[in-house]
């Protein structure tokens, strides 16, 4: 199995901080990323896939990058909505795989 | 627009077989790249992948849970199924489907959820 780790579990930051999570695979798998935002209760919302493309309805804000094993989310300015986990998932090789999720709390 | 529900028990017992069905909206099973997945979460605890199948009805599943797990679709009914066997406590979480983007990849659309709780 691909192992996806995220770092960091926990972020502290303000708002209209610039905040960065990154996730690192354990083999190569290319651009096949996705990145999930999750609110407690709710399910996840798809963010961002192929690495970088935006899913339709993402602010700008939002921005992904990285290939083979090395990936980060970027988010330009925190917002209050954005308060949050986020998490990563290769779907390159079978079994699909998520990140252990980055909460990203209030300063 | 595409939805999907989860339904299914909310509580089984240790040992007995869970069937939770995926009823959706918005797009077929027959389309070409069209995927529905399952996926889990304990409570407090990260996503974990479980199956999925295709418009072509190829099946994938977890490795660790291959041995327990089913999944099938009814395409005339807009429904895909999972069963897992054998239950137990560590199993208890709260169970999704998703749709499967077809171009591009990611679940693009989730069910709301459904919590499974496994007691005695």
């Amino acid at each position: 199995d691909i192992q996806m780790t995220q770092s960091p579990s926990t972020l502290s930051a303000f708002v209209g901080d610039r905040v960065t999570i990154t996730c690192r695979a354990s083999q190569s798998i290319g651009t096949w990323l996705a990145w999930y935002q999750q609110k407690p209760g709710i399910a996840p919302k798809l963010l961002i896939y192929k690495a970088s493309t935006l899913e339709s309805g993402v602010p700008s804000r939002f921005s992904g990058s990285g290939s083979e094993t090395e990936f980060t989310l970027t988010i330009s300015s925190l917002q209050p909505d954005d308060f949050a986990t986020y998490s990563c998932q290769q779907y390159n090789i079978y079994p699909w795989m998520f990140g252990q999720g980055t909460k990203v709390e209030i300063k | 627009q595409i939805t999907l529900k989860e339904s299914g028990p909310t509580l089984v017992k240790p040992t007995q077989t869970l069937t939770l069905t995926c009823t959706f909206s918005g797009f077929s099973l027959n389309t070409p790249e069209v995927g529905v997945g399952w996926i889990r979460q304990p409570p407090g605890k990260a996503l974990e992948w479980l199956a999925v199948i295709y418009w072509s009805d190829e099946k994938q599943y977890s490795p660790s849970l291959k041995s327990r797990l089913t999944i099938t679709k009814d395409t005339s009914k807009n429904q895909v199924v999972l069963k897992m066997t054998n239950m137990d406590p560590v199993d208890t979480a709260t169970y999704y489907c998703g749709h499967r983007r077809p171009v591009g990849g990611g679940i693009d659309s989730w069910g709301q959820g459904i919590l499974v709780t496994v007691s005695s």
